[in-house]
């Protein structure tokens, strides 16, 4: 049973236009949820977080959705550069006040130039 | 300063043998993380620590999986007897809050 869901496998983007990745839950008990970035032969890096007491947190290019009775959030980067390239994963904690986080299977952004 | 770093990066390992993962977390760091990431999927949580206590280790997946933080730093993955089935990506990451910050990861191949 997969917790934490990104549904699209790939997404292609143009250089200069703005990228969305989503992700979708099912435990209403997640309370915070972080967003990574990995290059090939790297571990994950950290992107982007957001609480579930705000439905949105910017940071640079990268901004972080959260609608919480949709149990959906989306990572959008904008302008995409070449450089964005990479697998992005979404990552959620499993209950209020620890941090053991469900990690989706990623969505492989492919930003063209 | 430096990030999490983990060693070896590669290890192949016949079938049966013992191997050790270690894990150097980020200076000051409480919390502790190991991670398995098979091919094409999200890193899955193996075990959890705050400083030298093993708070969760409900990730683990056989009693052939130990985890150890003496002494609230260094951090080793024991898999003893290893199958093939324990080829992957075993990744530590390090927090002081939310944010984990990951270290590039050993790639264990059991041959």
């Amino acid at each position: 049973d997969q917790q934490v869901k990104q549904n699209s496998p790939s997404l292609s983007v143009q250089e200069g236009r703005i990228s969305i990745l989503n992700c979708d839950y099912t435990n209403s008990m997640f309370d915070y949820f972080l967003w990574y970035k990995k290059y090939p032969a790297e571990g994950p890096t950290f992107l982007i977080s957001i609480s579930s007491i705000k439905d949105k947190n910017e940071d640079g290019r990268f901004t972080v959705f959260l609608n919480k009775s949709a149990k959906h959030l989306s990572l959008h980067i904008v302008p995409s550069q070449p450089g964005d390239s990479a697998v992005y994963f979404c990552a959620a904690s499993v209950s209020p006040g620890t941090y053991k986080y469900i990690f989706g299977t990623g969505t492989r952004l492919k930003v063209l130039a | 300063g430096a990030g999490v770093s983990q060693s070896p990066r590669y290890k192949v390992a016949k079938r049966g043998q013992d191997v050790a993962l270690r894990c150097d977390p980020i200076s000051g760091h409480v919390s502790l993380f190991w991670y398995q990431q098979a091919l094409g999927q999200g890193p899955e949580f193996l075990t959890y620590f705050q400083n030298e206590a093993q708070l969760d280790k409900s990730g683990l997946p056989s009693d052939r999986f130990f985890a150890e933080r003496p002494e609230g730093s260094v951090s080793t993955l024991k898999i003893q007897r290893t199958q093939q089935e324990d080829s992957a990506v075993y990744l530590c990451a390090s927090s002081q809050e939310h944010e984990q910050y990951f270290g590039p990861g050993t790639r264990l191949t059991v041959t």
